[in-house]
């Protein structure tokens, strides 16, 4: 069981929105960047958004991010063929553990598909 | 144009040990802390240790605290992630990825990924 919790898929059909959401809690979302990955099959993950609602130079516009509280999204407008992935957000989680705060930690992955 | 590369995955029997190296090129190695990643076949992304600037500060998820240990030699710009006492579990491809998962600029790019397999 993942701390940031994803729907495990979404669909729309191309030319659609999708939302992605990611429930994390006080001590990883609530007070840490949130970023998010792209993962395609038999490619290394890509960033998409940092810090929360910033976009890498040569990520469409079409991908946004967001946070409100312990919960963050990402939004794909325009939905294309090309952005059935898999998705995934990233975070901080600066609970104590064995006498060493902080680790790393994602999502447990959201399929898109594209009708 | 920043580069990571991977090696020294492989096949490795349960009980034993592996090391990853990851060579990188293309910034100041010694001024980004660095991320190990890996995913399970059919699994979904699990961050496994970051390790600062300097090699000071060394962070590991509770799946291989006391296993795995993560170094770098910034003299060399490499990173290297020493597996102990693998488990059938610890199956994945490897990521080595720049940056730390809760710093702003994110963790980006990664490596292509070096395969590890834990069998008898």
């Amino acid at each position: 069981q993942s701390i940031l919790t994803q729907p495990p898929s979404v669909s729309a059909a191309p030319g659609q929105k999708v939302s992605i959401s990611c429930s994390g809690s006080s001590s990883n979302i609530g007070i840490k960047y949130v970023s998010w990955y792209q993962k395609l099959p038999g490619t290394a993950p890509r960033l998409l958004i940092y810090g929360d609602n910033k976009r890498p130079s040569g990520i469409p516009d079409r991908f946004s991010g967001s946070k409100s509280g312990t919960s963050a999204t990402l939004e794909i407008t325009g939905l294309q063929t090309g952005d059935e992935a898999d998705y995934y957000c990233g975070a901080w989680d600066i609970t104590l553990s064995d006498g060493v705060y902080g680790a790393g930690v994602f999502g447990g992955g959201t399929r898109v598909t594209v009708l | 144009e920043v580069q990571l590369l991977e090696s020294g995955g492989g096949l490795v029997q349960p009980g034993g040990s592996l090391r990853l190296s990851c060579g990188v090129s293309g910034f100041t190695f010694g001024s980004d802390a660095m991320t190990w990643v890996r995913q399970a076949p059919g699994k979904g992304l699990e961050w496994v240790a970051s390790i600062d600037e300097s090699g000071s500060y060394r962070h590991y998820a509770d799946s291989v605290k006391g296993r795995f240990s993560i170094s770098r030699d910034n003299s060399r710009d490499t990173l290297s992630l020493q597996m102990h006492s693998l488990r059938v579990e610890d199956t994945a491809f490897y990521y080595c990825v720049k940056g730390g998962i809760g710093r702003a600029p994110g963790i980006d790019p990664w490596g292509q990924g070096t395969l590890v397999t834990v069998s008898s």
